[in-house]
């Protein structure tokens, strides 16, 4: 059984950073490109980023762009978000999700269930 | 960046009868050296993250039942929900991946009349 499990979430200053971290298990991590799609309360879908199955290909919403970035470590069967100045507008919750292929595809078959993080002094 | 543009906002139809949601892009997202469109529909129940539904518009992901189809190209899209079910309430959205940045509909949200 696929899962994904977003942690690393919390309340943090604006100006802050914080470190998102996504386990997957019940398939080969190594082989999909993974990525972070982000949902304000009460909001619809937002993508964030992805990153391709060997970390060489990455792309990032405008939005986060020069602030956030995404990395993985395939032997440790990781997915991260490292987020940077956040901004109030940054809180959101956050999922990670697979790719249907080792590239960007682009649409994602398995989700995790998520992990709140709240810009805010 | 492509927009997607969902239509209506929300949606309330009668257990077993028929939903439609709309969805357009602000371009194309067929593309031509292979004739597949590049949408997805997700549903989000409420807590839950999004489930994929359907992906190159029309093709039906392994367990979703057949009530639910996509149809469309280009530029215009639909999804279909026969006979709506109780466990069909949810938010709809579709999604384009034809281009980065990826782009997702503002959701539709459906529920029971």
């Amino acid at each position: 059984e696929v899962q994904l499990l977003e942690s690393g979430g919390g309340l943090v200053q604006p100006g802050g950073s914080l470190r998102l971290s996504c386990a997957p298990s019940g398939f080969t991590f190594s082989n999909y490109a993974m990525t972070w799609v982000r949902q304000a309360p009460g909001k619809g879908l937002e993508w964030v980023s992805i990153i391709s199955d060997n970390g060489a290909t990455t792309y990032y919403a405008d939005s986060v762009k020069g602030r956030f970035t995404i990395s993985r470590d395939n032997s440790k069967n990781t997915l991260y978000l490292q987020m940077n100045s956040l901004r109030a507008e940054d809180t959101a919750v956050y999922y990670c999700a697979k790719d249907i292929a080792n590239w960007n595809q682009g649409f994602f078959d398995y989700w995790g269930q998520g992990t709140l993080v709240t810009v805010s002094s | 960046d492509i927009v997607m543009t969902q239509s209506p906002d929300s949606l309330a139809v009668s257990l077993g009868e028929r939903a439609t949601i709309n969805c357009k892009s602000s371009q194309s997202v067929l593309y031509s050296s292979n004739n597949k469109n590049y949408l997805t529909w997700y549903q989000q129940k409420p807590g839950q993250p999004p489930k994929l539904l359907i992906s190159w518009a029309s093709n039906r992901e392994y367990g979703v039942p057949d009530r639910f189809s996509g149809s469309g190209s280009g530029t215009d899209f639909t999804l279909t929900i026969t006979s709506l079910q109780a466990e069909d309430v949810a938010v709809y959205y579709c999604q384009q991946y034809y281009s980065t940045p990826y782009t997702f509909g503002q959701g539709t949200k459906l529920e029971i009349k």
